[in-house]
This record gives structure tokens, sequence and C-alpha cells, in this order.
């Protein structure tokens, strides 16, 4: 157990609906980290917020957005959801803004999103 | 941005000891090189991380040569439940406090008994 929570475990929904992911990272931990991962595209980064700032953004499309609240916890939301986006999305967090020398990102188990 | 490169798929038998090479030319010199275990459905683990020479912990060791421009993951007498997808990960230390960690395609082992 990574300590990293992510809800729902799965989600079933239809093209054009909007749908939105939770995280709750590992207690302590400032950063939170957002990937997708496609069968055909591997493990994409979305977004990084450390202590309520976005601080980083990779391969995020415009009709995805998120945040991350006062507790820390971060939502990922989905819109105008297309066959494409069905993928897993991970959440991860660590401790500092960074960790290329803090040593590792803690991953939850995934949200996995199915698009009809 | 750093990028790395790493083979798509490596076989190995049961007992042997097997290495993954990671290319990471663009290395900046803040960067630290890090290495994650991917099972089907779940979420990347942390193996070992370094800087430069060698790390050794109890599951793995990473050797990074002085250009540091490639690194080595050596997974030592490999059982079928290492068989894993391996990322070898740089962190892109832009100065600027912000960091984008970019996970390549990563390296799909497959242990045969």
């Amino acid at each position: 157990d990574s300590g990293v929570t992510q809800t729902p475990k799965h989600l079933i929904t239809a093209t054009g609906q909007r749908v939105t992911l939770r995280c709750s990272p590992r207690s302590g931990d400032l950063s939170v980290y957002w990937y997708q991962q496609s069968l055909d595209q591997g493990l994409q980064f979305l977004i990084q917020y450390y202590n309520g700032e976005e601080r980083a953004k990779g391969n995020i499309l415009e009709r995805f957005s998120a945040q991350q609240f006062p507790d820390l916890h971060s939502e990922l939301n989905l819109s105008s959801l297309e066959l494409g986006d069905s993928a897993l999305y991970f959440c991860a967090s660590s401790a500092r803004r960074g960790v290329s020398n803090t040593g590792e990102l803690f991953f939850g188990e995934g949200s996995r999103l199915t698009v009809l | 941005l750093a990028k790395t490169t790493q083979p798509i798929s490596m076989d190995s038998y049961e007992g042997q000891e097997v290495n993954i090479t990671c290319s990471h030319n663009n290395i900046a010199t803040n960067d630290y090189i890090t290495w994650y275990q991917q099972f089907p459905s779940q979420g990347p683990r942390f193996i070992i991380q370094g800087y430069k020479t060698k790390v050794t912990n109890e599951v793995a060791s990473l050797f990074i040569p002085a250009d540091r421009k490639s690194s080595t993951l050596s997974l030592p007498r490999v059982s079928l439940s290492d068989t894993a997808v391996y990322y070898c990960l740089v962190g892109d230390g832009s100065g600027a406090g912000s960091y984008q960690l970019t996970f390549g395609k990563g390296t799909k082992l497959s242990v045969i008994p």
C-alpha cells in the first residue's frame, strides 16, 4: 500500500460526458502528479501541483483540468470525453516539489476510465 | 526536457542476472536517475535512484558511468515475479523549482521458467 488513494477505481461513461477523478496523497506529501496510461501511449505526464499551486504541465488536453485543494487532495476533471480518453489515470505524490533528488514518487492504484 | 531511451522488451530465464540500459544524453547537472517497476494494472513502484557511480539496495543495483549519459539497472537472479515493465526516469531540473517527470516507453521484461 503506497498510501495514495484514488477514487473511483473504475468508471464507465459515454462520449461527451464529464468525470472527476479524485486523489488523496500520502499524509504530509505536498506534491501531486497526474499521469495517463493508455495501451498505445505508455505513461504520460499530465500535470503537477505543489501545495495547491500548479508547478508543471505536461501533455494535458484543454478538455482536462486539475486542482489541488487546501487539504492537499487533488481532482482531475475530464470533460467532453472521447473514446480515446479511455485509459488508466494514475495519481502520485511526493514530499517535495520535485523528486530529482528526493527519492521516489508514490503511485496510487489508478482509476480506470472507459468511454463508450 | 530530458528524454530517455530503453529497449522495448527483454527476455530472460529464471535465475539469470538481467541488465537494462537506459540512454539519457541530455541529462542535466542536477538530475538524478530513478528506476520504477510496474505490474499490469498497478501503479509504478520505485526500485532505485542514483546520481553517479554505483548504487545498490536489496533488490537491484544501478550503474552510472562518469558522463552520466546512460545508466544500467541490474536485477540479480530474476524470478517469474520480476516480469514487469521497467521505467528509467530522469528528473528534469529546470532550475526554476519545477520538475517534470517523464517516463519513457519502458522495457517489458519477461522472465521465462
